[in-house]
């Protein structure tokens, strides 16, 4: 199975902050990866697909990049609602594994 | 309004068998690809398996853990996505996610609420 690591486990920043989220895979995935949010007792919802694809409706401070193995999630200002945990995944190869995902609190 | 709703969690022993449900809604049903996803208590997500659309051949595939033990069927009448769960273990516990594919990259684009499992003697 393609293992996924995502760094760090927990992150504290602050309202307006630049933040950055990576996302590691124990071998190529090529360009297909996904990134979700998640807040407590709640869904997942799709943020980033296909690497670096804005989902519909998410806002435009949300940005993702890279390939292969390394990727990044960035928030590029942090505003209130966007503290929660985000979540990667794989679908190159099955099964389609997630990282163990990031906690991003308020400082 | 796209809407995916859960039912059938609840509390079963190990050994036993529970059935979840996914009612879809809000969108052509028919040729989308659908996904199980669970999140034990505390912990991260877990890719259960998915089905593609009939026209796609109504194929499964699944995570070793559920493999033999869970079967995904849908039924494009009723716009519903199933889920058997045999032989189940405590280590099933968790609150299990149906979830929409997108084309693009497979990705979960549309999620349910969630509906609990809980395996307990």
């Amino acid at each position: 199975d393609v293992q996924m690591t995502q760094s760090p486990s927990s992150l504290s920043a602050s309202v307006g902050d630049r933040v950055t989220l990576s996302c590691r895979a124990s071998q190529s995935i090529k360009k297909n990866l996904n990134w979700y949010q998640q807040k407590p007792g709640k869904a997942p919802k799709l943020l980033i697909y296909a690497a670096s694809g804005l989902q519909g409706g998410v806002p435009s401070r949300f940005s993702g990049s890279g390939s292969g193995t390394d990727f990044t999630l960035t928030i590029s200002t942090l505003q209130p609602e966007d503290f929660a945990t985000y979540h990667c995944q794989q679908t190159d190869t099955f099964p389609h594994t997630f990282g163990q995902g990031t906690k991003l609190e308020i400082k | 309004e796209v809407q995916l709703v859960e039912s059938g969690g609840g509390l079963v022993k190990p050994g036993g068998s529970l059935r979840l449900s996914c009612v879809v809604s809000g969108l052509t049903f028919t040729p989308v690809w659908m996904s199980w996803v669970r999140q034990a208590p505390g912990k991260g997500l877990e890719w259960v398996g998915r089905i593609k659309s009939v026209a796609a051949g109504a194929t499964t595939d699944y995570a070793a853990p559920v493999k033999g033990r869970f079967t995904i069927s849908r039924d494009d009448s009723k716009d519903t996505l199933y889920l058997q769960m045999n032989s189940l273990s405590t280590e099933d516990t968790a609150v299990y996610y149906c979830t929409t594919i997108k084309n693009v990259a497979s990705a979960g684009d549309y999620w349910g609420q969630g509906t609990l499992v809980t395996v307990s003697s």
